[in-house]
């Protein structure tokens, strides 16, 4: 059964900082892996999706990167601000299904502070 | 565009009561999920439904039923609510490809006493 584990669970840095979000699967048979934020009483918003053959993806400030074979994910933001304070997710799409039957980590909660 | 749309926000329920969790999309996507969200568990996959006329069972799918009414709505159904349904439920949708990206709506957080 694919475990997704996300360290640390929880983060807080003063604003400008550049930091890393860590994910790890342990089956590496996987289709995509994506990033989610999910804010306070929120839905989930995907933010990145990295597929199996890809080794990273950017959007803005944003870098994610996959290594496969270790099995580790990590969800590079830059420039941190306040408006950056959410929980990030990772998930999985194993691989053989195209249903999209995403394993989630249990998140990370990042707080930037002022 | 609404895209992901989940009718109520908010339930209360008594032990034994029944209720249906509503959701539609307006992206025509072919793919629909329902998944619920607890402390400490992370988000857990009840039924999804890869296409219409299709539903099969997630991780957690004991005290729930599904139907998939047409390709923009996906119902969740309680039939006896239990304490232990109490959560946040989610539905999400995506293009059948797996390689699409998934849009989750706003949650239902649902109490059951």
């Amino acid at each position: 059964k694919q475990e997704v584990t996300q360290i640390p669970a929880a983060l807080s840095v003063p604003e400008g900082e550049n930091l890393v979000l860590n994910c790890s699967f342990t089956d590496s048979a996987i289709y995509n892996l994506q990033w989610f934020r999910q804010d306070p009483g929120k839905g989930l918003t995907s933010l990145l999706l990295i597929q199996s053959s890809q080794r990273e993806q950017t959007s803005g400030r944003l870098n994610a990167s996959l290594d496969k074979s270790s099995g580790r994910s990590t969800l590079y933001i830059a420039a941190s601000q306040p408006g950056d304070s959410a929980t990030y997710l990772c998930a999985v799409t194993p691989g053989g299904t195209s249903y999209g039957k995403l394993t989630f980590g249990q998140g990370t909660i990042l707080t930037v502070h002022p | 565009n609404a895209g992901v749309t989940q009718t109520p926000k908010f339930q209360v329920l008594k032990t034994g009561q029944s209720m249906t969790l509503q959701c539609a999309q307006d992206m025509n996507h072919n793919s629909m999920y329902w998944y619920r969200q607890d402390p400490g568990m992370g988000l857990r996959l009840i039924y999804y439904s890869a296409s219409e006329g299709t539903t099969d069972k997630g991780e957690v799918p004991n005290g729930y039923n599904v139907s998939r009414l047409n390709k923009r709505e996906f119902s969740l159904r309680l039939e006896s609510a239990a304490p232990s349904q109490t959560s946040v439920y989610f539905c999400a949708s995506r293009n059948r490809a797996a390689n699409e990206k998934l849009f989750f709506g706003s949650g239902t957080q649902l109490s059951v006493l």
